[in-house]
This record gives structure tokens, C-alpha cells and sequence, in this order.
């Protein structure tokens, strides 16, 4: 069965630092992997994926994520953090037991961005 | 383009009553989904469509019903309301050609007491 983990619930960085968000995967095949962004009170944004290519992928609003085989992780990350970038973050993969376009979402990870 | 909108923004039912969810998205999208999203475990599939005319049972199915009448709407019903159904209710789209992308609508917070 295909899953996304995301192991930390919260994430605290102030801005202008660097920050990362965590993502480990388990799939049969090679792996579909998104981000997605829901600010408060707001439906969920796709940010960025992960088909095939390159490793890195660049996304919206500075965004990027590195896919990496050998320890099946999608990591997001930023060079610098913005206040505005504190929402809650949620990895998926493609469900590909479905041609519906169906994915699967982990539980979220909420990232805090302190002045 | 409005994208994809949800009626109502909130609503409170009384348990036992009976409520319809209406998703309506303006991108000629052919699939269409329901998830409800509960704190700490993520947004969980209740039903999709793959087209007019056609549903299926995702995740989490149980006490609710989905209809697709016609291929910008999806309506998600409850027909005896339950606590257990408080959440945070979200359709979506997207389209056929598999690029996985799905465009959320601003969600509907549904209260049963």
C-alpha cells in the first residue's frame, strides 16, 4: 500500500532562516509525490511535484523539495522563511491502484515562522 | 474563474438530521472528490466521480452519500447526521490528463451536536 509519513507535527523556524519539512514514502513503483499548502481558514494549494527528472524540484512561492531514492524521502525546503510561510504543509503521493488521479495525503505538518 | 466552490461555509445540525454539501467547479474538470479533514490525521477520501453520472467509494464512506448529476457539481449528503461527522468537509478537481494536480475549494465546517 502506498503512504506518505510525515514525522513531525510542528515545525518552528524564525524567519529568514532556512527551513525543512519532512516527508518519507512508501510506494510500489516509482513514486508521484506532491506538497500541498493550506493557509488558515483556506482549502489546501498544490505547491510543487514530483514526476520524474530531476531530484530537485522548484515550486511556488520559493518552495523546493529534493527526492531522494536510496532513503525514499520528498523533503521541503526554503533558503530563507518567511512569516507569511506559517500554514500547514501536507505531502501526498499518487494512489496507483486508481486512474482517477487519486492521491494520498499524510497527516500535515504545521510550520511556524517567528520574526 | 471562480475555480471550485463550496456551499454552505458553515453549518450546525442537531444528530439524526439530514444536510446536502454542494461543490460546484468551473474548470471542465472530470474528476471531482469529497474529503473531510479531521485534526492530525491529514484529509481522508470520502467519495469521488470520474465522471457525469458516476461515483465511488473512497477512504472513508460510511453515513454519507454523493451524487454528480451534472459534471460541474458534486453534492455530498448526509442523511442521518452524526457527531462523529463534525469535521471540516473539502471537494476538489482535476483533470484527466494525470498530472495528479487537484484545486480545493475553501471548505465547508460542518458541527453536529
Amino acid at each position: 500500500a502506498q503512504s506518505v509519513a510525515q514525522p513531525e507535527d510542528q515545525v518552528n523556524v524564525a524567519e529568514g532562516n532556512p527551513l525543512t519539512v519532512k516527508c518519507t514514502y512508501s510506494v510500489s513503483g516509482n513514486p508521484y509525490l506532491f506538497w500541498y499548502v493550506q493557509y488558515p481558514n483556506r482549502g489546501l494549494q498544490f505547491l510543487l511535484k514530483y514526476i520524474t527528472g530531476d531530484n530537485l524540484v522548484k515550486g511556488s512561492y520559493g518552495f523546493e523539495a529534493e527526492f531522494n531514492k536510496s532513503q525514499t524521502s520528498f523533503h521541503l525546503k526554503k533558503p530563507s522563511a518567511l512569516v507569511s510561510d506559517s500554514a500547514l504543509y501536507f505531502c501526498a503521493v499518487r494512489d496507483i491502484t486508481s486512474s482517477a488521479s487519486k492521491i494520498i495525503f499524510g497527516s500535515g505538518t504545521r510550520l511556524s515562522i517567528r520574526p | 474563474n471562480a475555480g471550485v466552490t463550496q456551499t454552505p461555509k458553515f453549518r450546525v445540525l442537531k444528530t439524526g438530521q439530514s444536510m446536502t454539501l454542494l461543490c460546484a467547479q468551473d474548470m471542465n474538470h472530470e474528476y471531482m472528490y469529497w474529503y473531510r479533514q479531521d485534526p492530525g490525521m491529514g484529509l481522508r477520501l470520502i467519495h469521488y466521480s470520474v465522471g457525469e453520472g458516476t461515483t465511488a467509494k473512497g477512504e472513508v464512506p460510511d453515513g454519507y452519500n454523493v451524487s454528480r448529476l451534472k459534471k460541474q457539481n458534486f453534492l455530498l449528503g448526509l442523511e442521518s447526521a452524526a457527531p462523529s461527522q463534525t469535521s471540516v468537509y473539502f471537494c476538489a478537481s482535476s483533470s484527466w490528463t494525470g498530472n495528479y494536480e487537484q484545486y480545493f475549494g475553501p471548505g465547508t465546517r460542518l458541527t453536529v451536536t
